[in-house]
């Protein structure tokens, strides 16, 4: 089954304690993108990236970092967590389509809190 | 900076009725415009994707139109199920994969 995988799907952790989520594709998509969703603010794009190697900062990309050495993951890392981090986030990936636009396939989202 | 409305927030309808949702833009220059479905705990599902040189698109008993000029988009759904019920949101593609997306349109279809 197409699908885009993310882990945990939820978690809470505290101020400063380093963590990752973890996201997977299995559609052989080459580009892939971070999400956040806050209630009122819809979502926002973190980071981004087309193709292995290749990332780089979406709208809201302080306090986090990603990176892309295989072309099917596309991690998450924050390094130092504070509590304006806690969201809901959504890994996609996407490909380019016949009709020249990129189609998204969404993850089904991590909840994080930070206290 | 590419902003996208939602009107409304919330809407709530009887079952079998035809409802519109919209969506508002700020800049015109758009590589597509795409509605999505979330249902609570779950990712979002593409809905419909409209090319930036298309009028509409079609799928099933939903229909999407696009005004690019005028910066809207409208989800047109028929013959409301209650298994509609989700939030609804739509994005617009700014270029290089960059979306923006709107805050949503939450529906309940009453039985």
């Amino acid at each position: 089954e197409a699908q885009v995988t993310q882990n945990p799907r939820y978690l809470i952790t505290v101020t400063g304690k380093k963590l990752t989520v973890t996201c997977s594709q299995n559609m052989n998509h080459e580009y892939m993108s971070w999400y956040r969703q806050d209630p009122g603010l819809g979502l926002r794009q973190i980071y981004y990236s087309m193709n292995v190697e290749v990332t780089d900062k979406g709208d809201v990309p302080e306090g986090y970092k990603v990176s892309r050495k295989e072309k099917r993951n596309f991690p998450l890392i924050l390094e130092s967590p504070s509590p304006n981090q806690t969201s809901l986030y959504f890994c996609a990936s996407s490909y380019l389509s016949s009709g020249g636009s990129y189609e998204q396939y969404f993850g089904p989202g991590t909840r994080l809190t930070v206290t | 900076k590419q902003e996208v409305t939602q009107i409304p927030a919330a809407l709530s309808v009887p079952e079998g009725e035809n409802l519109v949702l919209n969506c508002s833009f700020t800049d015109s220059a758009i590589y597509n415009l795409q509605w999505f479905r979330q249902d609570p705990g779950k990712g979002l599902t593409s809905l419909l994707l409209i090319q930036s040189s298309q009028r509409e698109q079609t799928s099933g008993r939903l229909n999407a139109s696009l005004d690019k000029s005028s910066g809207r988009s409208t989800l047109y759904i028929a013959a409301s199920q209650p298994g509609d019920s989700a939030t609804y949101l739509c994005a617009v593609d700014a270029g290089a994969n960059n979306l923006f997306f709107g805050t949503g349109t939450r529906l309940t279809v009453i039985p």
